[in-house]
């Protein structure tokens, strides 16, 4: 089924480690995007990309990189974990301009850091 | 800075009442928006999108409409059931970004 694809679905890191969140689209959408969750702070914007080769920080980018070197996946790096990393992060993506077809969201990654 | 408002935060109703929820921007200048559910500890699942040109868009027992000029969203749903009991959050997309609400909590006792 046509969709965004995350994984893993859950993680558990150690403080420093590094990782990467993947994301996948297959819907040809431009625009992707990485939100984390935390209880009783909505979604906040991580990172977002416009297209291939473009991408841009939202509310909360530090201690996370992303790459857009297609249109299809747009992974999340965490450089060097913290406990305050621990959250449930979600990609979705959408195609741009008037028309869009409105935001597909993944199922998220549950990610704890000890 | 495009700023998303919802109202109510949470909301208990018996199981049959019609009920609306409230969603408001401050830019009205948008390309579409939409509403979604969340259930506890799962991700958000599209329930309608309304582009700008129109006024509303209905699926089953839940109807949405949109005031771009007042910047006023409502999220109509009919004779709710227990499995409605989830967090409802609208968003506007304005190009570049999604703007989010922090949603409503809703309750379907039975």
């Amino acid at each position: 089924n046509a969709g965004v694809t995350q994984t893993p679905k859950f993680q558990v890191l150690k403080t420093g480690q590094s990782m990467t969140l993947q994301c996948a689209q297959d819907m040809n959408h431009e625009y992707m995007s990485w939100y984390r969750q935390d209880p009783g702070m909505g979604l906040r914007l991580i990172h977002y990309s416009v297209g291939a080769g473009i991408t841009d920080q939202g509310e909360v980018p530090n201690g996370y990189n992303v790459s857009r070197s297609t249109t299809e996946d747009f992974p999340l790096r965490l450089l060097s974990a913290a406990p305050s990393q621990t959250s449930v992060y979600f990609c979705a993506s959408s195609y741009r301009g008037a028309g869009a077809d409105g935001y597909t969201f993944g199922s998220g990654t549950r990610l704890t850091v000890v | 800075k495009q700023e998303v408002t919802q109202i109510p935060a949470a909301l208990s109703v018996p199981e049959g009442e019609n009920l609306v929820l409230n969603c408001s921007f401050t830019d009205s200048a948008i390309y579409n928006l939409q509403w979604f559910r969340q259930d506890p500890g799962k991700g958000l699942t599209s329930l309608l999108l309304i582009q700008s040109s129109q006024r509303e868009q209905t699926s089953g027992r839940l109807n949405a409409s949109l005031d771009k000029s007042s910047g006023r969203s409502t999220l109509y749903i009919a004779a709710s059931q227990p499995g409605d009991s989830a967090t409802y959050l609208c968003a506007v997309f304005t190009g570049n970004q999604f703007y989010f609400g922090t949603g409503t909590s809703l309750t379907v006792i039975p």
